[in-house]
């Protein structure tokens, strides 16, 4: 399988704490994306990270890319029961390939 | 901006009966792409149109056929069903080359029975 692999498959945490995903893959890439899908709905992109970036922000997410070890984390700070969902990464090297997910449940 | 549609929603089909989906998106993208998404396997990329008037085949293309029909829209064909085509079927469009982020459709359900 081309696929990456997020870390962990499932994670629950309390409101306010911080969630870290991690995303793991095998080729060179020209970029990489992450997404978010509630229950039953479709993909919509959070951020992307280019191949010669190291870090990224975007509002309470931070995302950082390891292109030696073959290797993304997202952190999603202070935590939202809105947040709850799952959450994929999306590796671009001519096509796209995404990763499995992270089901993030985020408890009230 | 309705952004990517997606038709139907839902379907129930027998083994060995054919179908078309449609997806539509008004985004103006050169790119749209099929993907499937079953428990435990994230999204696979069926097949894909780098822009209008060729498609190429993704990771999981076998039983299924596409057709750029022009810029807005890009259909998936199943021919004959099978029980291994029960997924849920997500549209998506891009504008490569440009900003990249992939759009969704909120999918199609599908049961082959």
């Amino acid at each position: 399988s081309q696929q990456g692999e997020e870390d962990p498959q499932a994670l629950s945490i309390q409101e306010g704490e911080n969630a870290t995903m991690n995303c793991s893959y095998k080729t060179s890439i020209n970029n990489l994306q992450w997404y978010r899908q509630n229950s039953g709905r479709g993909l919509v992109h959070l951020i992307l990270i280019r191949s010669n970036e190291r870090e990224k922000h975007s509002g309470r997410l931070r995302v950082t890319l390891d292109t030696s070890k073959k290797s993304s984390s997202l952190l999603i700070t202070a935590s939202r029961a809105a947040d709850t969902a799952s959450y994929f990464c999306a590796t671009d090297r001519n096509q796209f390939y995404f990763g499995t997910g992270t089901s993030l449940t985020v408890i009230p | 901006n309705a952004g990517v549609t997606q038709t139907p929603k839902f379907q129930v089909l027998k083994t060995g009966q054919s179908m078309t989906l449609q997806c539509a998106q008004d985004m103006n993208h050169n790119s749209m792409y099929w993907y499937r998404q079953d428990p435990g396997m994230g999204l696979r990329l069926i097949y894909y149109s780098a822009s209008e008037g060729t498609t190429d085949k993704g990771e999981v293309p076998n039983g299924y056929n596409v057709s750029r029909l022009n810029k807005r829209e890009f259909s998936l064909r199943l021919e004959s069903a099978a029980p291994s085509q029960t997924s849920v079927y997500f549209c998506a469009s891009n504008n490569r080359g440009g900003d990249e982020k992939l759009f969704f459709g909120s999918g199609t359900q599908l049961s082959v029975l």
